[in-house]
């Protein structure tokens, strides 16, 4: 089955420890990125990336890190999370000018 | 940065009718999609017209393009229970989704 996964779903934890949420898909997708979503802000983009080891800013980088050391693999990590940054994550990736498809979210507090 | 605005942000009718759903954006575009969203899951996409486009059908969706105006509705036909979700259009400025950027989105309601 065609998918984007993520890693976890749901997570709890302390200010200043690093984390780690990850994303894979399995359609051979160029293209992935994440998101935030907020209550009242929409989704907004962390970062995405075109292709193996290309990545950019989105609209809202900071206090987040990515990687892509292969296609189907894009995690996203916080070094050090603070209370700002509890939300809830979507990890989505397409094919070049194709629709977007998104994973199922995790849903991070931090406290 | 928030490109697609819509509109209203929240729409309750009744099973059958009709729901309207309307986005305006500010910059040109090379596609605006529609994407919906069930409580706290994963958006679908629904979908997408382009640029050179004015009208487009799948299913029960009629979505229509006015890029004179920059605005985009989304058409659900004969409404079901099932439909409520959120509703969310994104706006593509370049083709490659690089530059995505949604709208709030608005929250369907359909009673049954």
């Amino acid at each position: 089955e065609a998918q984007v996964t993520q890693n976890p779903r749901y997570l709890i934890t302390v200010t200043g420890k690093k984390l780690t949420v990850t994303c894979s898909q399995n359609m051979n997708h160029e293209y992935m990125s994440w998101y935030r979503q907020d209550p009242g802000l929409g989704l907004r983009q962390i970062y995405y990336s075109m292709n193996v080891e290309v990545t950019d800013k989105g609209d809202v980088p900071e206090g987040y890190k990515v990687s892509r050391k292969e296609k189907r693999n894009f995690p996203l990590i916080l070094e050090s999370p603070s209370p700002n940054q509890t939300s809830l994550y979507f990890c989505a990736s397409s094919s070049h000018r194709a629709e977007l498809f998104f994973g199922p979210g995790t849903r991070l507090t931090v406290l | 940065s928030q490109q697609g605005e819509e509109d209203p942000q929240a729409l309750s009718i009744q099973e059958g009718e009709n729901a309207t759903m309307n986005c305006s954006y500010k910059t040109s575009i090379n596609n605006l999609q529609w994407y919906r969203q069930n409580s706290g899951r994963g958006l679908v996409h629904l979908i997408l017209i382009r640029s050179n486009e004015r009208e487009k059908h799948s299913g029960r969706l009629r979505v229509t393009l006015d890029t004179s105006k920059k605005s985009s509705s989304l058409l659900i036909t004969a409404s079901r229970a099932a439909d409520t979700a959120s509703y969310f259009c994104a706006t593509d400025p370049t083709g490659a989704n690089s530059k995505l950027t949604f709208g709030k989105g608005i929250t369907l309601s359909v009673r049954p």
